[in-house]
């Protein structure tokens, strides 16, 4: 079993559409949780970060983090064609060494 | 924001040779810097760990002397695969941490190597 599931998608949505992402985990020793987006053939872009258990919001974006049930989600809403990218989730126990998911291919149409 | 920077951003090199790939941090010290391997349609696997003027800490599996890592600098971190083969054919991420971030790791744009 990996430490991190991640379904790698393709999801296709219209604009204007609300997004939900989602990763799993097994490490109950997660405490740091990050949602990256990483645009073709580029590095990824830290998008959200929440520490622990919670929900954290930033314009369009809410992370939140269900420890419990070793859940973690990304919505977005009012998708736009720019939003087209894959997302990545990434956790650690220690801050410095990520584990991330295989990420999630999102594509908003016109 | 902070800007991290690789080159070359795509190489190409025949089995048996080495290749080098720096990693800049363009507008901060980096006392902290990571490098990553990806595989297509999988996620990016941590490699090793390198901190200023020491020496790097390799994840398992990862072999340290076939990837050489080299952070002689607060800027500059180097990562070469000697001996190449064309499995080592992979997208190679780094990035920088700076001193003052908690979390926050800064990625550079990737290095896409195929090894012939």
């Amino acid at each position: 079993q990996k430490e991190v599931e991640q379904d790698p998608g393709p999801l296709s949505v219209p604009e204007g559409a609300i997004v939900s992402l989602n990763c799993t985990y097994s490490n109950s020793a997660f405490q740091y949780f990050m949602w990256y987006r990483q645009y073709s053939r580029k590095g990824p872009e830290l998008l959200m970060y929440t520490y622990s258990s919670g929900n954290k919001e930033d314009g369009r974006f809410t992370a939140q983090v269900d420890k419990s049930s070793k859940y973690i989600s990304l919505f977005i809403r009012d998708s736009q064609p720019s939003d087209s990218a894959t997302y990545l989730c990434a956790m650690s126990e220690y801050r410095d060494k990520l584990i991330f998911g295989t990420g999630t291919r999102l594509q908003v149409f016109p | 924001g902070a800007v991290v920077s690789q080159h070359p951003s795509w190489v190409i090199c025949k089995s048996g040779t080495s290749v080098k790939i720096e990693c800049r941090s363009l507008d901060f010290q980096a006392t902290t810097m990571f490098w990553y391997r990806q595989f297509p349609k999988q996620s990016l696997m941590l490699m090793a760990t390198s901190n200023e003027g020491s020496k790097a800490t390799y994840e398992q599996g990862v072999e340290k002397d076939k990837f050489l890592i080299n952070h002689a600098s607060l800027t500059l971190s180097t990562l070469t695969v000697t001996s190449a083969h064309p499995e080592d054919s992979s997208f190679y991420i780094c990035s920088a941490k700076p001193p003052s971030a908690s979390y926050e790791q800064y990625f550079g744009p990737g290095t896409r190597l195929t090894v012939t």
